[in-house]
């Protein structure tokens, strides 16, 4: 049971490229979310899929693009990166919207 | 926008001493109120929760309040010890969707 998994674990890009972080998690959770940490500023919540079929804009979300492929896996794309975009980006999973979110290991991403 | 506050920033306690964080929210109707420890490097994870229609929860040395009225909770860690050192992160359900908004955290050093 590996939990809440992300790939990759760290990403350099240039200004301007595009990227797709993976996320999958093997709990059978309905609900999953993507959020980005940046340093004295907590975790904020780009989107958020409530159930397989459905994705929804959290409190940062542009600039950014996600898909619910399945109930396992939701994907967060960068479609032009940006300096802005460099952050540490977490997925998370819960069983349901007031539930205990499980986070995965995250992803460091450094535009250039 | 909706959010959360937290204070302090930074605390340093004593071994054996108490610590207490506290959080104000802004949206009434929220619901949901996790706390998350996050240590150095490593991804959040979930220590104590609290929903809307209970005002106090303990788990051995780890207390939560809930006022409702005053739109705050708190957390409450008795004993101190050395591995407690973290950043901890409150956080509270909007009451519409899966939004979850998290305050900007406080750094916790107990001293041996």
């Amino acid at each position: 049971n590996a939990g809440v998994t992300q790939t990759p674990k760290f990403q350099v890009l240039k200004t301007g490229q595009s990227m797709t972080l993976q996320c999958a998690q093997d709990m059978n959770h309905n609900s999953m979310y993507w959020y980005r940490q940046d340093p004295g500023m907590g975790l904020r919540l780009i989107y958020y899929s409530a159930s397989e079929g459905t994705t929804d804009k959290g409190e940062v979300p542009n600039g950014y693009n996600v898909s619910r492929l399945n109930k396992r896996e939701f994907s967060l794309r960068l479609e032009s990166a940006a300096p802005s975009q460099t952050s540490v980006y977490f997925c998370a999973s819960s069983e349901g919207s007031v539930e205990t979110q499980y986070f995965g290991p995250g992803t460091r991403l450094l535009v250039l | 926008g909706e959010n959360v506050e937290q204070h302090p920033s930074t605390l340093s306690v004593q071994e054996g001493d108490s610590a207490v964080i506290k959080c104000t929210y802004s949206d009434s109707a929220s619901n949901y109120f996790p706390w998350y420890k996050q240590e150095l490097g490593k991804r959040p994870q979930l220590i104590i929760d609290i929903r809307s229609n209970v005002g106090e929860k303990k788990d051995q040395r780890i207390a939560v309040t809930l006022n409702k009225t005053a739109k705050h909770f708190s957390l409450h860690i008795t004993e101190t010890q050395p591995e407690d050192s973290a950043v901890y992160f409150c956080a509270a359900r909007l009451s519409n969707n899966n939004d979850m908004r998290f305050g900007a955290g406080t750094r916790l050093t107990v001293k041996p």
